[in-house]
């Protein structure tokens, strides 16, 4: 079975420019969380939804972060303007229920210059 | 006070022996705890969850929790070097995982 998968791996782009990053959960898994994880501050969440609806977006550092989830198979999260502070591993989990385990999909490597 | 506390490390371990991670967390609510291996340059990956006071066993993995003290532990027997990674722990309230800052664990040959 496929598990989160997450695109780009890897981004390089300039201060400024918009990212967009994407994600497909698990199939069947209705919950999905957004994470930023650096050196600095380790792993923290960004928002999650449930049933495609946002529960919680108090992770969510500022204005230039929005996250969205058209339907049940598809996440994405789009910083604009990029910052060199918004650069960190980017991770998408899923769950099939609430308060249990999450399955962390391969992340995606952000560099703003 | 932090949510989740843990001790970030190095803790090193020779090969064979028993490693041993702790957490401490401060919502008395918290009902699921789990643990999550890391490898550098890898995503977190769920090894041990526990719901229940006392032990849960998993092969040469244990988890303890005491919700009584707020304290949630995982034994790694026999330890080898391919154990080597970051060890989260977390615990659920409504809805999201709250992570410790994570343990670095050495094994050495």
């Amino acid at each position: 079975d496929a598990g989160v998968i997450q695109s780009p791996r890897h981004e390089v782009t300039e201060m400024g420019q918009e990212v967009t990053l994407r994600c497909k959960p698990i199939s069947g898994h209705n919950s999905l969380f957004w994470y930023r994880q650096t050196m600095m501050r380790g792993l923290e969440l960004l928002i999650y939804f449930n049933n495609n609806v946002p529960i919680d977006d108090s992770g969510m550092p500022e204005d230039r972060f929005s996250a969205k989830m058209p339907n049940a198979s598809f996440s994405t999260l789009k910083i604009q303007p990029s910052e060199p502070r918004d650069s960190a591993v980017y991770f998408c989990a899923s769950s099939p229920t609430w308060a249990n385990e999450q399955f962390f999909g391969p992340g995606t490597r952000l560099t703003v210059l | 006070q932090k949510e989740v506390e843990q001790n970030s490390g190095p803790l090193s371990v020779p090969e064979g022996a028993i490693a041993s991670l702790n957490c401490t967390y401060s919502d008395r609510g918290s009902q699921s705890f789990f643990w999550y291996r890391q490898y550098s340059g890898k995503s977190p990956e769920l090894i041990m969850f526990i719901y229940s006071n006392g032990d849960k066993e998993d092969g040469r993995f244990t988890a303890q929790l005491n919700k009584a003290s707020q304290y949630v532990s995982l034994l790694i027997r026999d330890s080898q070097p391919s154990d080597s990674a970051t060890y989260l722990c977390a615990f659920s309230n409504t809805g999201k995982l709250i992570f410790g800052q994570g343990t670095t664990l050495q094994v050495k040959p």
